[in-house]
């Protein structure tokens, strides 16, 4: 069973650019999460997708954005990037929305702004 | 808001010793669940052990166990027989049951290295 696959793995990007990742979640999963992970500020959460709907948002600039595709994939987009944007962006997915239901997490996406 | 503290930035173990790391949490939740995940050099992820919260008992995983101790909000890890492979960064995670707002929170980690 294939895992959780994030592309593209590494990333280097110019300040102001804009940046599209991508998470396909496992087979059967219809809900995908995004988290950012920073040496400073740990793993944040970004946002969680359950069947096409943003289901909860965390706290970050609304050049922060993301969707989910009828096939559960979800794409992550990040406008008008910053310096402290560089993070290592992680996808999770998992059959439901509730804590009883466990995450399964990609490698990430390592985005660098220079 | 619920928040999960790992005090130890880093920790030490001999190969085939015992380690523990330690994990507090604070919440007004009664329904919620706890994780350790493992994350090595490659970046991804691993679950190694979850916890109920309506469950008295220790969740166990071969080598891997917990003590929960609901009252003092305490969720720490044991290794057992600890292995080279053993050393990555270890996260202890709190999700509540229910709800719209059930995302995973995160403690800063703790780096666990295991000597030969």
């Amino acid at each position: 069973k294939a895992g959780v696959t994030q592309t593209p793995r590494y990333l280097i990007k110019t300040r102001g650019q804009q940046v599209t990742l991508s998470c396909s979640p496992i087979s059967g999963h219809r809900s995908v999460s995004w988290y950012q992970q920073t040496p400073g500020q740990g793993l944040q959460f970004l946002f969680e997708y359950f069947s096409e709907t943003q289901r909860n948002k965390g706290n970050f600039p609304g050049r922060f954005s993301g969707r989910q595709f009828s096939n559960s994939r979800s794409e992550m987009n990040v406008s008008t990037l910053e310096l402290g944007d560089s993070a290592l962006y992680l996808c999770a997915s998992s059959l439901g929305t509730g804590g009883y239901y466990g995450y399964t997490f990609g490698s990430g996406t390592r985005l660098t702004v220079v | 808001a619920q928040t999960v503290t790992q005090s130890q930035p880093e920790m030490s173990v001999q190969e085939a010793e015992t380690v523990t790391l330690s994990c507090t949490y604070d919440t007004s939740e009664s329904d919620y669940y706890l994780f350790w995940y493992k994350q090595p050099p490659s970046r991804q992820m691993i679950l190694v052990i979850r916890q109920e919260a309506y469950k008295q008992q220790n969740a166990t995983e071969n080598r891997f166990s917990v003590n929960f101790q609901k009252a003092a909000k305490s969720f720490s890890l044991k290794i057992s027989d600890s292995q080279l492979g053993d050393a990555a960064m270890y996260f202890c995670a709190y999700r509540r049951g229910t709800g719209a707002n059930s995302k995973l929170t995160f403690g800063k980690g703790i780096t666990l290295s295991v000597r030969p």
